[in-house]
């Protein structure tokens, strides 16, 4: 039983370039999760997605980054001309339902990206 | 806005040695709290969750309480192994209109040696 899958597991890119990050949920589940953790910093919650659907995006920077959760296939964080400022791990984590406020999220291991 | 604060680490214990790592929260309402471990290269787990005042939360022989009056969740184990070396995050719910989000603490690397 597949847990969270991310990918890559590490990314370099060079300020301007384009990243863009994969998650695929554990089987069964349809709500997913993005959150950046910052050097010496705890995780950030970015956006809630459900299937086809941007159900949270309080936590996005309103420029450059974008995500979707398309019918099929892996969820996708995207952020364009990256900045020095972007490098950070970011985690995927993945829910059967609509989290609650008390159960598990089921995390990934995290892309770390790196700009340089 | 809610948070959560953390002790610094890195905490390095000798194997055996008792555990605690010190987690406190600011919140309004009541949040369920929560203790998550990353062991190197993999993702975050849960550990153990507590959602209401006075709750304990146990696994793999950590324990944490749910302590209001001093709005702490503090992580405590018995007898540490090298194996429990790994960053543990702390972390509560918060709701935001509607939503449910978890607010996290910046982590707690811990080093057992043996």
């Amino acid at each position: 039983n597949a847990g969270v899958m991310q990918n890559p597991r590490h990314l370099v890119r060079r300020r301007g370039q384009e990243a863009r990050l994969r998650c695929s949920p554990m089987k069964g589940h349809s709500h997913v999760y993005w959150y950046r953790q910052l050097p010496e910093e705890g995780l950030k919650f970015m956006v809630y997605l459900q299937k086809e659907n941007i159900i949270d995006e309080s936590g996005m920077p309103k420029e450059r980054f974008s995500a979707e959760f398309p019918k099929e296939g892996p969820s996708i964080l995207r952020i364009q001309q990256v900045v020095r400022g972007d490098s950070a791990a970011y985690f995927c984590a993945s829910s059967p339902t609509r989290w609650g406020g008390e159960e598990t999220q089921y995390f990934g291991p995290g892309t770390r990206l790196l700009v340089l | 806005g809610n948070s959560v604060t953390q002790m610094e680490g890195p905490v390095t214990l000798s194997e055996e040695a008792f555990l605690t790592i010190n987690c406190t929260y600011t919140a309004t309402g009541y949040p369920s709290l929560f203790w998550y471990v990353q062991y190197p290269g993999e993702g975050l787990q849960l550990l153990l969750k507590a959602t209401k005042a006075d709750d304990k939360g146990s696994n793999k022989g950590f324990e944490a309480t749910y302590r209001k009056e001093t709005t702490s969740f503090h992580l405590e184990k018995g007898s540490v192994q090298v194996s429990d070396s790994a960053v543990y995050f702390c972390a509560l719910s918060e709701v935001k209109d509607s939503n449910y989000q978890l607010i996290w603490g910046a982590g707690t690397k811990l080093i057992i040696k043996p």
